[in-house]
């Protein structure tokens, strides 16, 4: 069983708010995810990280950035949200070919 | 490029078997995986399997592969009112960043 935590779970925000969505894990996995899923439940892949000062871009275009200062960290921050940020933001972790999921952080931006 | 194609809605009767299917469209060595996923909550990994094996089983699970038709199966035995979810079915590249690309998901739902 994996721990990889999510915080906040729900998060209702106005526009033009910056957020941050926190995403932990205790494995000491070096790679890290971060999924967008849309209302009509596809995930889709918007960062990703090989490693600690390593961050990329993933294949839907997000106006999200993240960072990754240490292992078990990596936040993704919304500097200044809006409506079709609306979704569920699901971080994953992974070592070899096993990913795990965190609870996901379910965004409304009103 | 990867591409996973599912169908959208499976019904049971509880205690009969269920099967979900896939397709995906990417002919490198890869794993597929299948994903569990219940209302309000994160994506629980039930198994995978890699491209060059044909059947992989779990208890109730039994993953099927079809290497040719690039085909994936899910069989659930005797599926219980529990199994209730939506399953996604995915696939990701042995090498490189190994990012999961995901079908849209099958809602199963079991009839008690």
């Amino acid at each position: 069983e994996a721990d990889i935590y999510q915080t906040p779970r729900y998060l209702v925000i106005g526009t033009g708010k910056k957020i941050t969505l926190e995403c932990s894990q205790t494995m000491g996995h070096d790679k890290m995810y971060w999924y967008q899923q849309d209302p009509g439940m596809e995930l889709h892949l918007i960062h990703y990280s090989y490693g600690v000062n390593s961050t990329e871009k993933g294949d839907l275009s997000s106006e999200s950035t993240v960072s990754r200062i240490r292992t078990e960290h990596f936040p993704l921050t919304l500097e200044s949200a809006r409506p079709s940020h609306t979704s569920q933001y699901l971080c994953a972790s992974s070592e070899e070919h096993e990913q795990y999921f965190g609870p996901g952080t379910r965004l409304t931006v009103t | 490029g990867e591409d996973v194609e599912q169908s959208l809605f499976l019904s049971v009767r509880e205690g009969d078997s269920s099967v979900i299917n896939c397709t995906y469209t990417d002919s490198s060595s890869t794993y597929l995986y299948w994903y569990k996923q219940e209302p309000g909550a994160g994506l629980q990994l039930l198994t995978y399997i890699f491209s060059n094996m044909d059947m992989k089983q779990d208890q109730r699970l039994t993953v099927l592969l079809n290497k040719k038709d690039k085909h994936l199966s899910l069989r659930i035995a005797d599926t219980q009112t529990g199994d209730s979810a939506i399953y996604f079915c995915a696939e990701s590249l042995f090498t490189g960043r190994r990012a999961l690309t995901f079908g849209s998901g099958t809602r199963l739902q079991v009839q008690p």
